[in-house]
Parts: C-alpha cells; sequence; structure tokens
C-alpha cells in the first residue's frame, strides 16, 4: 500500500488568505487526487494531479481558486486561494496503491475565520 | 439520481450480530467497487474492493457485487464496538484500473455493547 503524508495537518486561516497544502507518496504515482470533504458530509473530488500536464478539475472546482501542483512523481500541491469561511473542510490526498485501489492521506482540516 | 447512493443511516446493530451496508449506483460501466471505512477525525481507511460479480471475503467482512442490479453490500459479521464508524462506498466510473472515485454519503454504523 501506497503511504501518503500531507502537510499541514491543520490550519486556522484568515478570509480572504490563501493555503497551500502538501501531499507526499512513497512511491511514483502517474495520478494523484486531490478531495474535499466538508463537515459532516462525504468525498467530493476536486481535482486529479496528472504529473507534466494541467489538473483536470471536476464541475464546479476552477484552478483560479484550487491551483495545483505536480512537479514529480512522488509530490503535488494543492492552493486554497482567497478563503472564505466555506472554504472550512478536510482537504484529503489519495493516490492510486496499485490496480483497484486508493489510498488516502491523513487529511488536511482547514478552518477560516 | 446521485451516482452512488447508500443507504440511510445511521444504523445500530447489537455487537455480534451482521451489520448490512447497502450501496447503488447508476453507471453501467463502473467497473471497480470500494468499501472505506472512517473513524471521527480521520481519513478513510480501504477495507475491500472487489470487481467481479459474486461474494468477496475477508475476515469478517465480506463484499457482495451485482452488476445486473447495480448494487453492491458489505456485511460485516461478529460486528464489534471497534467497527463503528462512518462506511463509504466508492465507485470507478469507466474503465481504468487507476482513475478517480465516486463516494456516495456514507452510513453511520454503531455498534454498541
Amino acid at each position: 500500500s501506497a503511504v501518503i503524508s500531507q502537510k499541514p495537518s491543520r490550519d486556522i486561516c484568515q478570509r480572504g488568505t490563501s493555503l497551500t497544502i502538501q501531499c507526499q507518496v512513497d512511491s511514483q504515482v502517474t495520478m494523484m487526487f486531490w478531495y474535499r470533504q466538508q463537515p459532516g458530509q462525504s468525498l467530493t473530488l476536486i481535482a486529479t494531479a496528472n504529473q507534466g500536464s494541467e489538473a483536470t478539475y471536476e464541475s464546479g472546482f476552477v484552478i483560479d481558486k484550487f491551483p495545483i501542483s505536480r512537479p514529480n512523481l512522488t509530490f503535488s500541491t494543492l492552493t486554497v486561494s482567497n478563503m472564505s469561511p466555506e472554504d472550512s473542510s478536510i482537504y484529503l490526498c489519495s493516490s492510486p496503491g496499485g490496480a483497484h485501489t486508493q489510498y488516502f492521506g491523513p487529511g488536511t482540516r482547514l478552518t477560516v475565520l | 439520481q446521485k451516482e452512488v447512493e447508500q443507504n440511510s443511516g445511521p444504523l445500530s446493530v447489537p455487537e455480534g450480530a451482521i451489520a448490512s451496508l447497502n450501496c447503488t449506483y447508476s453507471d453501467r460501466g463502473s467497473q471497480s467497487f470500494f468499501w472505506y471505512r472512517q473513524y471521527s477525525g480521520k481519513s478513510p481507511e480501504l477495507i475491500m474492493f472487489i470487481y467481479s460479480n459474486g461474494d468477496k471475503e475477508d475476515g469478517r467482512f465480506t463484499a457482495q457485487l451485482n452488476k445486473a442490479s447495480q448494487y453492491v453490500s458489505l456485511l460485516i459479521r461478529d460486528s464489534q464496538p471497534s467497527d463503528s464508524a462512518t462506511y463509504l462506498c466508492a465507485v470507478r466510473l469507466g474503465g481504468t484500473s487507476y482513475g478517480k472515485l465516486t463516494f456516495g454519503q456514507g452510513t453511520i454504523l454503531t455498534v454498541h455493547p
């Protein structure tokens, strides 16, 4: 199974600021995924980060709000820009651990005041 | 109709009983199906995946898939209080082995002593 780490584990931010979340995988993977889990809700995919190409965003999510970088096959960042209280969520990084499996990082708990 | 739907909870069972969790999906092209367990404040943990019709057993857990009925379930035998968590059904839409997952809303399971 893949071991995935995220930084920071949690943060409290002011409205209008930005936060960059880092995700590190212990092995090379083609795809990395970023999910959001709002309080009491299930997981919603934000975007798929592919190495060497622009991220693919899901409906309702845009690059200006959630820019993503994928500089190599083990690392990705998600930035939450111009934050509002509605962005308060857990942000989860995920990657395949092999065919038919997918693992999650520990998550970043974001609170926006 | 939601792409992935789970039976509404919360579900409460006594210790030692069988817990039955159900999930339906709308896309007939779905190839892989996953059950995750999520404890409060933690990230989702993969319990099982299944991609062939029929049953797949792993310890106290059995996943059942019926593609004709577009239905997947998870049975937990000899339920323990430590099984109390939110269970998330996830579906990989399309034919790739490494693509994104779509999640159901989750079912909260409580196993009481």
